[in-house]
């Protein structure tokens, strides 16, 4: 199986903190994406990477990747109470077959 | 705003009574994908339409059906639920050879 396995499956720290998920994966990728999922609420893409990057900003977010240890890494900086929500990597194989295969998860809360 | 919905929001049904969910987008997006994710778990892919090209996963229970009569709507029917069904079900919707996927905000399925 393709599925991620995230690691830590769930994560406290306080306000303003950083906050950093990692993400392994099994087989070769086109890329690999992180989304964001509210308690009880659908996914909500946040940033993609390809297999030839090997980081990306965006906003307070950071996505390293690499492909030798098929691994990547998502780092959220000054963390906010409002970050409090679980975070799934999901990676698209390069089979061309357009499917996400996604992690197991890691979830995050934010003391105020 | 181009959104995908789905509807309910949550279902009730009974053991072995036939439950149809639903789900529209306004995105005009060739490429929709039924999820199901079971509590603390990664969303499971069951099936995606590649405009009206069906791709069934090898794993998904043939108690679960999908149909696709347009490009803006699609159906997964669940003949004959179990309690192990019991999930939520997470509709999503992505262009042609993109990658990023839009997600609705779920369906919360019980099974009494």
């Amino acid at each position: 199986s393709q599925q991620g396995e995230e690691d830590p499956q769930a994560l406290s720290i306080q306000e303003g903190e950083n906050a950093t998920m990692n993400c392994s994966y099994k087989t070769s990728i086109n890329n690999l994406q992180w989304y964001r999922q509210n308690s009880g609420r659908g996914l909500v893409h946040l940033i993609l990477i390809r297999s030839n990057e090997r980081e990306k900003h965006s906003g307070r977010l950071r996505v390293t990747l690499d492909t030798s240890k098929k691994s990547s890494s998502l780092l959220i900086t000054a963390s906010r109470a409002a970050d409090t929500a679980s975070y799934f990597c999901a990676t698209e194989n390069d089979f061309g077959n357009e499917k996400l295969t996604f992690g197991t998860g890691t979830r995050l809360t934010i003391i105020p | 705003d181009a959104m995908v919905i789905q509807n309910p929001r949550y279902q009730v049904t009974q053991f072995g009574k036939p439950v149809t969910l639903s789900c529209s987008q306004t995105l005009n997006h060739n490429v929709m994908y039924w999820y199901q994710q079971k509590s603390s778990q990664a969303p499971k892919l069951l099936f995606h339409y590649y405009d009206k090209d069906f791709n069934n996963e090898a794993d998904t229970p043939d108690n679960f059906q999908s149909r696709r009569p347009n490009t803006s709507f699609c159906f997964l029917d669940i003949r004959s639920p179990g309690l192990g069904d019991a999930a939520m079900y997470l509709c999503a919707t992505s262009t042609l050879g993109g990658e990023k996927l839009f997600f609705g905000s779920g369906t919360q399925l019980s099974v009494l």
